[in-house]
């Protein structure tokens, strides 16, 4: 049974860069696309992007600037980064594993952006 | 981006009683090899959300047969023939044919 297990700073300053890491228990990346998804306090789901097994990457072109995912497969994991944050990129960030739908999560981290 | 929209955004159920909620999407969800990109996630209170259906009709491991999706195009449902209690949160559409996928509002399905 593939578990998702997510970490990451959850306090940035305003401008700072996010930094989480999604590690990949009792599966392999072949396959899959590997994703992030967010949710602002009390409000719905958006998707930031994802990476498949051999690399390559999609984002949400809202985010595409500041956005970057990448994987280790050598460490089971893969990270995301987004620049320049801002108090509306407050909220509660998930990693997720794709192919027909999203059928693992993690956790979820939440994420405060305050000066 | 494609739209998605929920009906209703609120939803009060009775235990044993059915329900459905309604999602559309502002363009087609059918791709060219036949099959709808729709997916249900519920979102349990103080949960991550979990995946219920995908490409419309299809349950995903372990969900019971009590839910079940149907639909084409724009137009999807789910519906729920026995509702638990358990079955409570908030229940998310999303279309996976063009990136970047979206999320429906959410309904909120909740014990009268």
């Amino acid at each position: 049974q593939v578990q998702l297990q997510q970490w990451g700073a959850g306090l940035l300053k305003p401008s700072e860069t996010l930094s989480l890491t999604c590690g990949v228990y009792g599966g392999s990346f072949g396959g899959y696309y590997w994703s992030w998804i967010r949710q602002p306090p009390g409000k719905g789901l958006e998707w930031i992007g994802e990476i498949s097994h051999s690399g390559y990457t999609n984002y949400n072109s809202s985010l595409k600037s500041r956005v970057t995912i990448s994987l280790d497969t050598s460490k089971n994991q893969f990270s995301l980064k987004l620049s320049s944050v801002s108090v509306a990129d407050t909220a509660v960030y998930y990693c997720a594993r794709s192919l027909n739908g999203m059928d693992v999560w993690g956790q979820g981290t939440t994420v405060t952006v305050s000066s | 981006d494609i739209v998605m929209t929920q009906s209703p955004l609120s939803l009060p159920v009775t235990p044993g009683e059915p329900a459905s909620i309604s999602c559309r999407s502002s363009q087609s969800l059918l791709h060219t090899n036949g099959y709808n990109y729709l997916d249900w996630y519920l979102q349990k209170p103080g949960q991550s959300p979990q995946l219920l259906m995908y490409m419309g009709s299809n349950r995903a491991s372990g969900v019971p047969d009590r839910f079940s999706g149907s639909g084409s195009g724009t137009d999807f449902t789910l519906q729920i023939s026995r509702v638990e209690a358990d079955d409570v949160g908030v229940y998310y559409c999303m279309q996976a044919v063009q990136t970047p996928p979206t999320f429906g509002p959410g309904t909120r399905v909740d014990i009268k």
